[in-house]
């Protein structure tokens, strides 16, 4: 098993840029994936295959990857983009799913 | 519109069962790979178990392999999870999610709304 690892917190302010790392401890084969939760709501897909978008979430959200770790990016931060963020992946052969211990982003 | 409602959530004691139910609507049921996550309370998500579309492939984590047990009916486009010799650290919401269809591929692009199960005396 692996496991991937997210800071527990990250803090800006309205309009900068908030960037999320997931790293993981062994290369995985499979992508990245990012997902946006509210309180009291369930998790929403925001980044798919490391920089994929879909077409609801707005553009200012960006995922990268540069080798086991990847990121996601949120450009021109606004208030309703506080929650927590979670990167989930899966093993090699596909058959588990993990997340990542989940990011708190505070828009100061 | 793609929907997933789950349902059967709520208080069992130390070491009983319960089954969570979760219906399917707006898409093929059949054509979808199917998830359970959970999220205890003030707590990150946790992967629980897949079931590809037609129930030959079926995955647990470690937490619950031996006592929780997938299933599905597309013909009623529902989704189960049987949880026996539940514990306390079981408490959470648990939420079903629709797995994308696309091979080597693995992100939940829709999810329930979730269904609490608190195990307690």
């Amino acid at each position: 098993s692996y496991e991937l690892t997210q800071p527990p917190s990250v803090s800006v302010s309205p309009g900068q840029t908030a960037r999320i790392t997931c790293s993981a401890d062994a290369l995985p084969k499979g992508h990245g994936y990012w997902y946006q939760q509210k309180p009291g709501q369930a998790p929403v897909l925001v980044i798919y295959k490391d920089t994929e978008r879909p077409s609801e979430i707005p553009d200012r959200f960006s995922g990268s990857r540069s080798g086991t770790t990847v990121a996601l990016t949120i450009s021109g931060v606004q208030a309703e983009d506080e929650a927590d963020y979670y990167c989930q992946s899966a093993d090699s052969g596909g058959v588990y799913r993990i997340f990542g211990g989940g990011t708190r982003l505070t828009v100061l | 519109e793609v929907r997933l409602e789950e349902s059967g959530g709520g208080l069992v004691q130390p070491g009983g069962s319960l089954r969570l139910s979760c219906a399917a609507s707006g898409f093929t049921f059949s054509s979808y790979p199917m998830n359970w996550v959970r999220q205890a309370p003030g707590k990150g998500l946790e992967w629980l178990v897949y079931i590809s579309w037609g129930s030959v492939t079926i995955s647990y984590a470690d937490s619950v392999k031996g006592r929780f047990t997938v299933s599905r009916d597309n013909a009623k486009n529902s989704l189960y999870l049987d949880m026996d010799s539940l514990r306390a650290e079981d408490t959470a919401v648990y939420y079903c999610a629709r797995e994308t269809s696309e091979n080597w591929v693995y992100y939940f692009d829709y999810w329930g709304q979730g269904a609490l199960v608190t195990v307690s005396s």
